[in-house]
């Protein structure tokens, strides 16, 4: 199916342990994006991608590490998960080189560090 | 320090009612304002947007009212209906930045 697609739904890890989020769009748009929500914030953005090989800090990105060999795949890893990376995770993409066009989410992934 | 500001937090109107949500920005350079719909369990999805060369843009029951001078602009839900019901966050975009609101939960009664 084509779309964007985030795994797994749900994850709960423990504090200091590795984690990683996957996201995959079969639209082979150039740009993805990873964005934490958080009640009383809204979306904040993690990291963004503007093509394979190419990834940028967004406005959180301590504590998060991406890498993006293939176009259509845009892994997020917590080296060592902290209880205040407890959020709801959400992939994005758009075909333009630019934020100001439609960014298409996943269905996110709820993570939960105890 | 949020560069976009929503109000209300929650909202609850009655089926048939006006629906407002209103935000403000800080940053002059955002060129690119959409209002994204997120209903529980998915991910949020673009409803409207507008650009600040144009100071209303109407889809369906849908508005957006811009205000470039005040720095402000709001979405307006005419008719609203219980499907309606969901999270409305407004974002304020420039090139690789994109900055939302911390959302409207939005509740219509039948």
């Amino acid at each position: 199916d084509a779309g964007i697609t985030q795994s797994p739904r749900y994850k709960i890890t423990e504090t200091g342990r590795q984690v990683t989020l996957m996201c995959h769009q079969t639209w082979s748009h150039s740009y993805m994006f990873w964005y934490r929500q958080d009640l009383g914030h809204g979306l904040r953005l993690i990291y963004y991608s503007a093509a394979a090989d190419i990834t940028d800090k967004g406005e959180v990105p301590d504590g998060y590490v991406v890498s993006r060999s293939k176009t259509e795949n845009f892994p997020l890893t917590l080296e060592s998960a902290t209880r205040s990376q407890t959020s709801v995770y959400f992939c994005a993409s758009s075909e333009s080189s630019q934020m100001n066009t439609e960014a298409f989410f996943g269905q996110g992934t709820r993570l939960t560090v105890v | 320090q949020q560069q976009v500001k929503q109000s209300p937090q929650s909202l609850i109107v009655q089926k048939g009612g006006i629906s407002i949500i209103n935000c403000a920005y800080e940053n002059t350079a955002f060129d690119y304002f959409p209002w994204y719909q997120q209903f529980p369990g998915k991910g949020p999805a673009l409803l409207i947007a507008i650009r600040p060369d144009v100071s209303e843009k109407k889809e369906g029951r849908f508005t957006i009212s811009f205000n470039k001078s005040a720095k402000q602009f709001s979405l307006h839900i005419m008719d609203s209906q219980p499907g309606d019901s969901a999270t409305y966050f407004c974002a304020a975009a420039y090139n690789n930045d994109m900055r939302f609101g911390a959302g409207t939960r939005l509740t219509v009664k039948p």
